[in-house]
């Protein structure tokens, strides 16, 4: 069972340059969730999916999308990167909604210059 | 504006001493969640407290949760360096999203 998984660990991007973060789990959990952490700040939700086929906007959707095409898979793309998306970027999963336990990948770091 | 206020932001005490942290805010939540971050991991859920005055432990960690649901505290005695990190408190009011505090990052020093 390797829970929640993220690709890559790092990246390094320039301004205007697009990509794709890679997030599967294998719990079957039908909640998932993307959050980036930027330093001192906490942890802010960019989208999130309630089950397949399903998403939504977090607090800070600008700039990403999503797709929720399995019930495994949620990656998140970032189109025409900027220097304010660099951050620690983070996905989770949950059985049920939010009030219940959130399991976490490891992250991905990226740096945007 | 950031709902939920954590404090100390940073704390480093020697091991063996107690501390306590601070989780505060305006707002009463339906739950409120504490998370622990170790460098380069995510986030691991330690506790969910629901009800006003709860408290719960697990082993060396005391949570509590304010009578008013407003606040909480972690209370951790004897501290080890196994306790070093970043802890977290999110809370959750009824159908919004799960909101997290900006951090208590935590030093045991052996």
């Amino acid at each position: 069972n390797a829970g929640v998984t993220q690709t890559p660990k790092f990246r390094i991007l320039k301004i205007g340059q697009s990509m794709t973060l890679q997030c599967t789990q294998d719990m079957n959990h039908n909640y998932m969730y993307w959050y980036r952490q930027d330093p001192g700040m906490g942890l802010k939700l960019i989208y999130y999916s309630v089950g397949a086929g399903i998403t939504d906007k977090g607090e800070v959707p600008n700039g990403y999308n999503v797709s929720r095409s399995t019930t495994e898979d949620f990656p998140l793309r970032l189109e025409l990167a900027a220097p304010s998306q660099t951050s620690v970027y983070f996905c989770a999963s949950s059985y049920m909604g939010q009030g219940y336990e959130q399991y976490f990948g490891p992250g991905t770091r990226l740096t945007v210059t | 504006t950031q709902l939920l206020e954590q404090s100390p932001q940073f704390l480093s005490i020697q091991e063996g001493e107690n501390l306590t942290v601070y989780c505060n805010s305006s707002s009463v939540f339906s739950s409120l969640q504490w998370y622990r971050q170790e460098p380069g991991e995510g986030p691991v859920l330690l506790v969910t407290v629901v009800t006003g005055g709860e408290v719960k432990k697990l082993k060396r960690l005391t949570f509590q949760f304010g009578d008013a649901r407003k606040d909480s505290s972690l209370h951790i005695t004897a501290a080890q360096p196994g306790d070093t990190g970043l802890y977290l408190c999110a809370g959750i009011k009824g159908n919004e999203k799960l909101t997290f505090g900006t951090g208590t990052r935590l030093t045991i020093i052996p």
